[in-house]
């Protein structure tokens, strides 16, 4: 069955700092990955996905996500975050039997 | 609509009644879910249909849990006989194609009392 880890619950940040938050899954086969966010008080919404091609991809707000195969990983990284980023961030796994797995979240507050 | 409509938004009942969540998915979406989110947890996996058939099921917590949807249009989740732990969001979402991006409904926050 496939799963995903994120691996840090809550991260704190001031304005201005990187951002790298840490996503990995298993799963054998074929994979189609996602970032999602949810601001406070709003849905959830896609931040990014990464189907084949390129493993760099590009999202909104100047978000990035890098596919490393070999790893098992879709890092989510901003170079410079915003207090407007304060979120939730969740990273999810879709395979082609149709079924997306979420990770356990992110929460990320920056400081301004 | 413009995007995925759950109804209630908000409700509360009492331990022991049944409740009925609605979801209506983006038009022509095939895909929908249901999720659950307790509070400060992630998204729980509940049911996956594709059309109105649900090849997957194995998030159902226990039998007090069903779903149903009609056609490739409007889904309910019922929960038989509420306990206090079923209190949390439940989330549905509705995707065109099976692999595609979710797009999500504003939630249910359902409070068992």
């Amino acid at each position: 069955a496939q799963s995903v880890s994120q691996h840090n619950h809550h991260v704190i940040l001031s304005e201005a700092a990187s951002l790298e938050l840490g996503c990995n899954y298993s799963y054998g086969g074929t994979v189609n990955l996602f970032w999602y966010v949810q601001y406070p008080g709003q849905h959830l919404q896609l931040l990014l996905k990464y189907f084949s091609g390129d493993p760099l991809v590009k999202g909104i707000k100047g978000f990035e996500a890098e596919f490393i195969k070999s790893k098992f990983s879709f890092n989510l990284r901003k170079p410079s975050v915003q207090w407007s980023d304060t979120a939730e961030y969740f990273c999810a796994v879709n395979t082609n039997a149709g079924k997306s797995t979420f990770g356990d979240g992110t929460t990320l507050t920056v400081k301004p | 609509g413009a995007g995925v409509s759950q109804s209630p938004s908000n409700k509360v009942t009492e331990k022991g009644k049944d409740v009925e969540l609605r979801c209506d998915p983006i038009s022509g979406h095939t895909a929908l879910y249901w999720y659950r989110q307790r509070l400060g947890q992630g998204l729980e996996f509940l049911i996956y249909f594709q059309g109105n058939s649900a090849p997957d099921k194995s998030g159902l917590p226990s039998d007090r849990f069903s779903a149903e949807r009609t056609g490739e249009s409007v889904s309910t989740l019922t929960i038989q006989r509420t306990q206090q732990e079923d209190s949390a969001v439940y989330l549905c979402a509705s995707s065109l194609a099976r692999v595609g991006e979710a797009f999500f409904g504003q939630g249910t926050r359902l409070t068992v009392v």
